[in-house]
């Protein structure tokens, strides 16, 4: 199986720093990892995405970065937004377990004015 | 893209009386969907799994019972509520395949008092 977890539960940054949202996972034959967030009484919302095959990949003002060898991802969030306050997840899929994720705690990242 | 809907958004029940919370799928045909449920300030556990019309995968014994009637309809059912079973309540879809992200319908905010 696997298990995912993030290494702090609250962040707090200030605006207009960069944000680092950190998570490890467990199954090295884990293949898919993605980053969601989620704010307050509302579904999570896919952010970005990233395969076994790369090790970074960037979007629009967020990067993500995977090292396989340790088993770690991270989240980087460049110039935070009071909007970005949120709860992130990181979730991580293809270990044999057919299409299904399996989601760390979550982190609160409090982005302070 | 994919739209997951989900109703009713909130909704308080009696221990003992039945439940049936509904999602539907928009914008795309054979999704794989699922169920979740969050815990107060928790990550996200996932209830049951469906690949296609009839065919359902619970993942942990509960009180609960999960039904796909129609390839975009999935329902979460139980027929006497608990009060352990009051939770946020998420339906999610992915576009099957090797499509890992899933996307999330709004929740349904389930208190049983």
């Amino acid at each position: 199986g696997e298990s995912v977890g993030l290494h702090l539960p609250t962040l707090s940054v200030q605006e207009g720093d960069n944000s680092i949202i950190n998570c490890a996972y467990s199954n090295s034959a884990s293949d898919y990892f993605i980053w969601y967030k989620q704010e307050s009484g509302k579904g999570p919302q896919f952010i970005i995405d990233i395969r076994s095959n790369m090790d970074k990949r960037q979007g629009q003002r967020v990067t993500v970065l995977l090292n396989k060898t340790v088993k770690h991802l991270s989240l980087q969030i460049a110039a935070t937004q009071p909007g970005d306050s949120a709860v992130y997840f990181c979730a991580v899929g293809g270990s044999g377990g057919g299409n299904k994720l399996t989601f760390g705690t979550g982190t609160q990242l409090k982005v302070e004015l | 893209s994919q739209t997951i809907h989900q109703w009713p958004a909130t909704l308080v029940q009696p221990v003992g009386s039945p439940l049936s919370l509904e999602c539907t799928v928009e914008g795309t045909s054979n999704p794989n969907l699922y169920w979740y449920r969050q815990a107060a300030g928790r990550g996200l556990q996932l209830l049951f799994y469906s690949v296609g019309i009839g065919q359902i995968s619970s993942e942990v014994p509960q009180n609960l019972s999960a039904s796909r009637p129609q390839d975009r309809q999935f329902i979460l059912s139980s027929k006497k509520l608990l009060l352990s079973d009051s939770g946020f309540y998420l339906c999610a879809g992915d576009l099957g395949g090797v499509r890992y992200e899933q996307y999330f319908g709004p929740g349904t905010r389930l208190t049983v008092t």
